[in-house]
C-alpha cells in the first residue's frame, strides 16, 4: 500500500524566513510525485510534478526537489500570499490514482 | 467560470437521509474522480471514472455509490447518511498522464 508522511503538520514563518516541507513516501514504482497548494475553502490547485529522483522543479519562491524516498517543497523568502496548506501525493507505476499525505500548513507573519 | 464545478457547496441534513452531490467540468477530461476530506487524514479516494463505462470503487467506498451521466458529470450518493460522513468532498478530473484538477469542494454536515 502506497505511504505519504508529510511533515511538519504545522509551520509559522516571519515574512522572509526560508523554510523547507518534507514529502516521505513508498510506493511500489513511482509514476509521479505531485505537490498541491490549497487555500481554505478551496480545492487544490497544482504546482510541481516530479518523476525521478534528482528532479527538481521551480515557480516563484517555491523549489521542489525529489529523492527516492522523499521530496522537499522549499519557500525562500515567503510572503503572507504564501500561507496555505502544502499537499503532497504520489502515483505508482501502472495506476492513475493518486495518494495524498495529510498536508503542511503554512503561515506567513508578515 | 470554473473548469470543474461542484454543487451544492455546502450541506446540512440529518441522519438518514439520501443526498447527492453533483460535479460537473468543461475541461473535457476522460477521468474524474471523488475524495473526501477529513483534518489530519488528508484526500482519500471514494470513486473514479476513466470513462461513461468505466466506474471503480476507490479505498472508502462503503456508503458511497456514483453516477456517471456523460463525459462531464459525476455525481456522488449517500444512500442513508451517517454522522461520520460529515466531511469536504472534491470532485478531480484529469486526462492522459497530467495532473489531477480539483473543483472547490462541498462541505457536507450530518447531524
Amino acid at each position: 500500500e502506497d505511504q505519504v508522511t508529510q511533515s511538519p503538520e504545522a509551520l509559522r514563518l516571519q515574512e522572509g524566513e526560508s523554510s523547507s516541507l518534507n514529502c516521505s513516501y513508498t510506493v511500489s514504482g513511482l509514476r509521479g510525485l505531485f505537490w498541491y497548494r490549497q487555500d481554505p475553502g478551496k480545492g487544490p490547485e497544482f504546482l510541481f510534478t516530479l518523476y525521478s529522483a534528482g528532479e527538481e522543479k521551480e515557480k516563484e519562491r517555491l523549489k521542489a526537489t525529489l529523492t527516492k524516498k522523499e521530496s522537499f517543497l522549499h519557500i525562500t523568502a515567503p510572503k503572507p500570499e504564501d500561507s496555505a496548506t502544502y499537499l503532497c501525493a504520489v502515483q505508482a507505476s501502472g495506476d492513475y490514482k493518486l495518494s495524498f499525505g495529510a498536508g503542511t500548513t503554512v503561515t506567513v507573519r508578515a | 467560470d470554473a473548469d470543474v464545478t461542484q454543487t451544492p457547496r455546502n450541506r446540512i441534513t440529518k441522519t438518514g437521509k439520501r443526498i447527492m452531490l453533483e460535479c460537473s467540468q468543461t475541461k473535457g477530461h476522460d477521468r474524474m474522480y471523488w475524495y473526501r476530506q477529513d483534518p489530519g487524514l488528508g484526500l482519500r479516494l471514494i470513486y473514479y471514472s476513466f470513462d461513461v463505462k468505466d466506474i471503480n470503487k476507490g479505498e472508502i467506498s462503503d456508503g458511497y455509490s456514483v453516477s456517471r451521466q456523460a463525459q462531464a458529470k459525476f455525481s456522488l450518493s449517500l444512500e442513508s447518511a451517517i454522522p461520520n460522513q460529515t466531511a469536504l468532498y472534491f470532485c478531480a478530473t484529469s486526462t492522459g498522464g497530467q495532473p489531477q484538477h480539483f473543483g472547490d469542494g462541498t462541505r457536507l454536515s450530518i447531524l
